[in-house]
């Protein structure tokens, strides 16, 4: 069981928008920067979003971030069959073992 | 460019050690931390720590705490991430990755290409 909860998967049809939800508390979300990676399968995950609304560069501006209380989101416009992949949220928990945080990940499926 | 490469795949026997290195290039490796996620087949990512590539100073997941040890050789821009007394559930892809910081788990912006390590008797 994550200490972050996102939806097991997503989907929607190429050139809709999708979003992806991660839910937390006060000792993570609610109190720490969140990002996101994207993984396909096979490979190593990639910083997609941090802080939880910056796109490094390289970062599409189709991809965005944003926090709201103790959860976050990741949106994603204009669906392209190249972004079928898994997306996991992160964040900083800082309860008595503070420690990083991963959600379970969420399958983005591109009907 | 940021490269960081890791060693190769290990195959393990249960209660054995196994440490993987990562070699960083492309950047000044002390500005920066490093940060050691495992990925087990079909499942998710977990967080096992990070170090501070500037000081050396470490934070462990608590559920490896007394297994795990990292360190880093600023001489060749490498760290290092040590597992001991290996069981079956250990068997995991590991990543080691960059973390923006170097004085505290942030987000990790450039990642390894992974270490397959298997524990089997």
């Amino acid at each position: 069981q994550s200490v972050l909860t996102q939806p097991p998967s997503v989907s929607a049809a190429p050139g809709q928008t999708v979003t992806i939800s991660c839910s937390g508390s006060l000792s993570n979300i609610g109190n720490n920067d969140v990002s996101w990676y994207q993984q396909f399968p096979g490979t190593a995950p990639k910083l997609l979003i941090y802080d939880n609304d910056k796109r490094p560069s390289g970062t599409p501006d189709r991809f965005s971030g944003s926090k709201s209380g103790t959860s976050a989101t990741l949106g994603i416009t204009g669906l392209q069959t190249g972004d079928e992949a898994d997306y996991y949220c992160g964040s900083w928990d800082s309860r008595l073992s503070s420690e990083w945080v991963f959600g379970g990940g969420t399958k983005l499926t591109v009907l | 460019q940021v490269q960081l490469v890791q060693s190769g795949p290990e195959v393990k026997k249960p209660g054995a050690s196994v440490k993987v290195s990562c070699k960083a290039s492309g950047y000044i490796f002390s500005t920066y931390g490093i940060t050691w996620v495992r990925q087990a087949p079909g499942q998710g990512l977990e967080w096992m720590g990070w170090i501070s590539a500037y000081n050396g100073n470490t934070m462990y997941a608590q559920k490896l705490k007394g297994r795990v040890a990292m360190s880093i050789d600023t001489s060749t821009s490498t760290a290092y991430m040590e597992l001991r007394s290996l069981r079956s559930d250990d068997t995991a892809m590991y990543y080691c990755a960059r973390d923006k910081s170097k004085g505290w788990p942030t987000a990790s912006d450039h990642w390894g290409q992974g270490s397959l390590v298997t524990v089997s008797s």
